[in-house]
């Protein structure tokens, strides 16, 4: 199975920081890469598929990049709402795998 | 809007069956690959199955594969997991999340709790 790495693990930011996280591929997965925000209790939400497609709904302020491999998910200006776990996704073959996830928490 | 309700979740002794359930409504279910994806206590989110629109191709994850069945009733907008043999491991919120085209797991349910425990 493909494995993906995430980092950092966590991160502290303050409201207004930009805020990069990484997703690292252990074989080229093209564009096949999404990514997730889920907050406590709740179940994930898609932010972003196929590297860089913002799902309706989600602020511009989220935008993804990357190819094959290497992977970025970048908040350009973080707000309160955003604190979070961030979890990257393979869906370029079965079975599917999630990075170990990025918690994202107040400085 | 889309609404995806799981349920059928408990508490269940190790090497037991439990079948869990998603009824899916508001989207046209029949033309949807539908997924299980766990999430153990305080863990990351592990996938767990597919199965495509019409039933005909399923895919599991290592670590329930054998053991776990993923079936659909297009009929009744329902998705189930057959849980068998079931482990402490398997300890889990289980959500269902539909996917279609080159949108991966784009709703989701709010997720069903499975605690495996003697």
């Amino acid at each position: 199975a493909i494995q993906m790495t995430q980092s950092p693990s966590s991160l502290s930011a303050s409201v207004g920081d930009r805020v990069i996280i990484t997703c690292r591929a252990s074989q080229g997965i093209g564009n096949d890469l999404a990514w997730y925000q889920q907050k406590p209790g709740k179940a994930p939400k898609l932010l972003i598929y196929t590297v860089s497609s913002l799902q309706s709904g989600v602020p511009s302020r989220f935008s993804g990049s990357g190819s094959g491999t290497d992977f970025t998910l970048t908040i350009s200006s973080l707000q309160p709402e955003d604190f979070a776990t961030y979890y990257c996704l393979q869906d370029y073959i079965y079975p599917w795998t999630f990075g170990q996830g990025t918690k994202v928490e107040i400085k | 809007q889309v609404q995806l309700v799981e349920s059928g979740g408990g508490v269940v002794q190790p090497g037991k069956s439990l079948r869990l359930s998603c009824a899916a409504s508001s989207f046209t279910f029949s033309t949807y690959a539908m997924h299980w994806v766990r999430q153990a206590p305080a863990k990351g989110l592990e996938w767990v199955a597919v199965i495509s629109s019409n039933g005909n191709n399923k895919y599991y994850a290592d670590s329930v594969k054998g053991r776990f069945t993923i079936s659909r009733d297009n009929s009744k907008n329902t998705l189930h997991l057959l849980m068998n043999s079931l482990k402490p491991e398997d300890t889990s919120v289980y959500y269902c999340a539909n996917a279609f085209g080159v949108v991966p797991l784009s709703d989701w349910g709010q997720g069903t709790l499975v605690t495996v425990s003697s």
